[in-house]
């Protein structure tokens, strides 16, 4: 049981370049979520799904892409990388039980630099 | 949305307990309280969660106050590896309570000290 994994872990781009990030869960949780950690702020979620088929956007989605073709991965596009765009990316994954509690796992992270 | 607050920076001596506290006055009554903690820019680890009464498990305590504006992690013997950014998050329900989400502050830095 690997829970979370996130592929790749460190990439650099150039400005204007595209990149997928791939999370993938073998937990059987209903919910993804993609996020990003900057210096001095907490995590803002950027997009999420709360199940196969289903995306939506969080907190910051502008520049960002997700497709969530099977229940088991979460991918997150960046069409046209922007410096801005630099920052630590985490994926997690609940399972969502109704309207009960739902306790997020996290992925080990990417770090993505735009230069 | 609800927001927590927390000091930015605490020490604990090793061995001892560390009393992490969290204010989140504006909490509604069907808002959760989680608590996350993040070791060296590792993914984010869960901890433990309530909604009003105190909650224990393997890892720590949570007390919550009567009136859920604040609440406090315990960690009752702190070890080295217990040095981490712990996060106070208070999960809110949203679209007539059909979505939630997290809102993630800045933490506490805890430094457990030999």
């Amino acid at each position: 049981n690997a829970g979370v994994t996130q592929t790749p872990k460190f990439r650099v781009l150039k400005t204007g370049q595209s990149m997928t990030l791939l999370c993938a869960q073998d937990m059987n949780h209903e919910y993804m979520y993609w996020y990003r950690q900057d210096p001095g702020m907490g995590l803002r979620l950027i997009h999420y799904s709360v199940g196969e088929g289903t995306t939506a956007k969080g907190e910051v989605p502008d520049g960002y892409n997700v497709s969530r073709l099977k229940k088991q991965n979460f991918l997150l596009g960046l069409e046209s990388a922007a410096p801005s765009q630099t920052s630590v990316y985490f994926c997690a994954s609940s399972y969502s039980p109704g309207q009960g509690t739902d306790t997020q796992y996290f992925g080990p992270g990417t770090r993505l630099t735009v230069l | 949305d609800a927001k927590t607050t927390q000091p930015p920076s605490m020490d604990c001596a090793e061995g001892r307990a560390a009393n992490l506290p969290c204010n989140h006055s504006t909490i509604s009554g069907n808002e959760y309280v989680y608590w996350y903690r993040q070791i060296h820019s590792q993914g984010p680890q869960y901890i433990i969660h309530g909604l009003k009464n105190n909650e224990t498990n393997e890892m720590a305590s949570l007390i919550i106050t009567e009136d859920r504006k604040s609440s406090t992690l315990i960690l009752p013997h702190a070890t080295l590896r217990d040095t981490a950014v712990y996060y106070c998050i208070v999960r809110v329900l949203y679209n007539a309570g059909n979505n939630r989400k997290l809102i993630w502050g800045l933490g506490t830095s805890l430094a457990v000290n030999p």
